[in-house]
């Protein structure tokens, strides 16, 4: 089990430039999350999916667009890249509530540069 | 919007004594309470947790602490050891589904 994987590890992008964040996860895991993380401020939310073809807007949401085509993969994407959105990048995944299992595995994290 | 408040942002301890992280949230529907510990370059990962039918929760050298009553929770780890130093991070279930807030964050540094 590879657990959750994060697809790149460092990305430096120029102001305007898009890109996508690839995250996939092999433990059959219903609810997929897209994190950012800044110094002093803990983690985000920024979107979230509760299963293939849904999405729903987290906490800090603008400027970002996610898609869950496939169970096992969550896609954020950046249309337009600012400084702002300079951060570290973290997804997770979860089991379906059922079992009462909230825990949140974590992917190793995308560092990225906003120039 | 919920929210989740975490002390102290950072915590140097001797190896061996204890350390005590304290985290308050806001959302009274909250029922679950997660620890995450952070290493260097790597992604947080859950040690321990707790809900809120339950007053305290242990685990050898950690233990956390609920009291609802004052929306206050703690983590608590004893005999700390230089393995011990990373970033801690509390969290609060919101709305009682599967979305969490976290705390700010806890920078332990366990001196040899």
């Amino acid at each position: 089990n590879a657990g959750v994987t994060q697809t790149p590890k460092f990305r430096v992008l120029k102001t305007g430039q898009s890109m996508t964040l690839l995250c996939a996860q092999d433990m059959n895991h219903e609810y997929m999350y897209w994190y950012r993380q800044d110094p002093g401020m803990g983690l985000r939310l920024i979107h979230y999916s509760v299963g293939e073809g849904t999405t729903a807007k987290g906490e800090v949401p603008d400027g970002y667009n996610v898609s869950r085509l496939k169970k096992q993969n969550f896609l954020l994407g950046l249309e337009s890249a600012a400084p702002s959105q300079t951060s570290v990048y973290f997804c997770a995944s979860s089991r379906l509530r059922l079992a009462v299992d909230y825990e949140q595995y974590f992917g190793p994290g995308t560092r990225l540069t906003v120039t | 919007g919920e929210n989740v408040e975490q002390h102290p942002s950072t915590l140097s301890v001797q190896e061996g004594d204890s350390a005590v992280i304290k985290c308050t949230y806001s959302d009274s529907a909250s029922n679950y309470f997660p620890w995450y510990k952070q290493e260097l370059g790597k992604g947080p990962q859950l040690i321990i947790d707790i809900r809120s039918n339950v007053g305290e929760k242990k685990d050898q050298r950690i233990a956390v602490t609920l009291n609802k009553t004052a929306k206050h929770f703690s983590l608590h780890i004893t005999e700390t050891q230089p393995e011990d130093s990373a970033v801690y991070f509390c969290a609060a279930s919101i709305g009682g589904f599967q979305k969490l807030v976290f705390g700010t964050g806890t920078r332990l540094l366990v001196s040899p």
